[in-house]
């Protein structure tokens, strides 16, 4: 049963530590969206790559957060320094997106919290 | 510019009744995706199903099915005889084909069925 896959799942850090998040996207989707879900905001999206290529960082901190996608099996969301604000859940998901939406699979998440 | 709004915020029945979960979408594209999505009390976030602009069919998935209205921007989503594990979050998303292609994801009904 193929599946996006997290870790950690769930995060404690102290304010000011660099905090990493990986995300193993399901094997053959081409593409890998980062999002964050907060009670406040909800669910926004964070990064976007196609083909391990970023296409839209624009929802994501620049100063603080970055996307990668190192290969095809692994996208990392690293945030430093972390602050308390960017306690939330962390989700990734997939999708092989061509000329249509199939639509994106998710992970489990990472609940991160930041004290 | 994109919007899914979810005016429900939470809903609650009694178990083995129908509900109706409305969803009203804005677009400038001509064609794009609509999803629904379950997210349960563990957290994660479950694909339930896919519509393209071009498909305005009504569809049923057992106790589920979707009705899709272009004309009034709505793709509702209607639980028949709700049982206690339907209970969750549920969301409702958009994607245009033009632009990045991810998903704008509604604030959210949360679903609870009462035994």
């Amino acid at each position: 049963d193929a599946r996006v896959t997290q870790t950690p799942r769930h995060k404690v850090t102290e304010m000011g530590q660099e905090v990493t998040m990986r995300c193993q996207p399901i094997l053959g989707h081409n593409t890998v969206f980062w999002y964050r879900q907060t009670m406040m905001q909800g669910l926004e999206l964070l990064a976007y790559f196609r083909n391990r290529a970023p296409l839209d960082d624009s929802g994501m901190p620049k100063d603080r957060f970055s996307a990668e996608m190192p290969d095809a099996t692994l996208a990392t969301l690293k945030i430093q320094p972390s602050e308390p604000r960017d306690s939330a859940v962390y989700f990734c998901a997939s999708g092989l997106i061509d000329r249509g939406h199939p639509g994106a699979f998710f992970g489990q998440g990472t609940r991160l919290t930041v004290v | 510019a994109q919007k899914v709004t979810q005016a429900q915020t939470e809903i609650s029945v009694v178990e083995k009744e129908d509900v109706t979960l409305d969803c009203v979408y804005e677009t400038r594209d001509t064609t794009y995706y609509l999803f629904w999505y379950k997210q349960p009390p563990s957290g994660e976030l479950v694909f339930l199903i896919r519509r393209n602009s071009f498909d305005e069919q009504n569809e049923i998935s057992g106790r589920y099915s979707w009705n899709f209205q272009k004309s009034t921007s709505s793709f509702n989503f209607t639980i028949t005889a709700s049982q206690v594990v339907d209970s969750a979050v549920y969301f409702c998303a958009l994607s245009e084909i033009t632009g990045a292609n991810n998903l704008f994801f509604g604030t959210g009904t949360r679903l609870t069925v009462i035994p």
